[in-house]
């Protein structure tokens, strides 16, 4: 079956800090992998989403970029993090298999605060 | 762009229905999801449906869609204080270039 793992699970930084953040799949092959944001009291945001290795489209500028070095591994990451910048942090796979019907499937995701 | 819209809040008593609404905008919407997200969790798929479908039925779960209207409900039964957790609703349809597009959520509270 597959799975998805992201981590850390929480995390506190300060203004101007770097950020990486890691989701990896499991049991799936050539996934489409997304990058959402939550914050407080609001919907999703779609940030980034992949098709594959080195290919990422992003959909609002912002202060974040992300990168997939690996087929099921996908990275969201910041050289200066600004306070706006915390929320909740969710990656997810879609399989592009599954016909159009997939679904996304999220990680536990992460909860950044920044100080 | 394309948008789904959800009301913040609904209470209500534990035995009794709970009944969540979305509309959206996207006219060519192709698949509607049903998504729940617990405290400090990710959100977990709870059930989706075709756009040419009128109704699905899933165990306590009921989704009832007017494609004319443009609005999707999600019915639970016998609602449990385990249920108690945020309900997004989302979209995906060709307008909004395939994309998932999610409400804000709901915030269902079940009271003992």
């Amino acid at each position: 079956s597959q799975t998805i793992h992201q981590w850390p699970a929480t995390l506190v930084q300060p203004v101007g800090s770097p950020l990486s953040l890691e989701c990896t799949v499991e049991g799936t092959s050539n996934p489409n992998l997304y990058w959402y944001r939550q914050a407080a009291g609001r919907g999703l945001q779609l940030l980034f989403y992949s098709v594959g290795i080195g290919q990422i489209s992003s959909e609002v500028p912002q202060n974040l970029s992300a990168s997939r070095p690996q087929d099921r591994q996908f990275i969201l990451s910041s050289k200066k993090l600004l306070l706006s910048d915390s929320g909740f942090y969710l990656c997810a796979w879609r399989s592009r298999t599954g016909g159009d019907n997939s679904p996304l499937h999220f990680g536990n995701g992460t909860r950044l605060t920044v100080t | 762009g394309e948008d789904v819209e959800q009301s913040l809040f609904l209470s209500v008593r534990e035995g009794d229905s709970s009944v969540i609404n979305c509309t959206y905008t996207d006219s060519s919407s192709t698949y509607l999801y049903w998504y729940k997200q617990e405290p400090g969790a990710g959100l977990q798929l709870l059930t989706y449906i075709f756009s040419n479908m009128d109704m699905k039925q899933d165990q306590r779960l009921t989704v009832l869609l007017n494609k004319k209207d443009k609005h999707l409900s999600l019915r639970i039964a016998d609602t449990q204080t385990g249920d108690s957790a945020i309900y997004f609703c989302a979209d995906r349809g060709r307008t909004g270039g395939f994309k998932t597009i999610f409400g804000a959520g709901t915030r269902l509270f079940v009271k003992a």
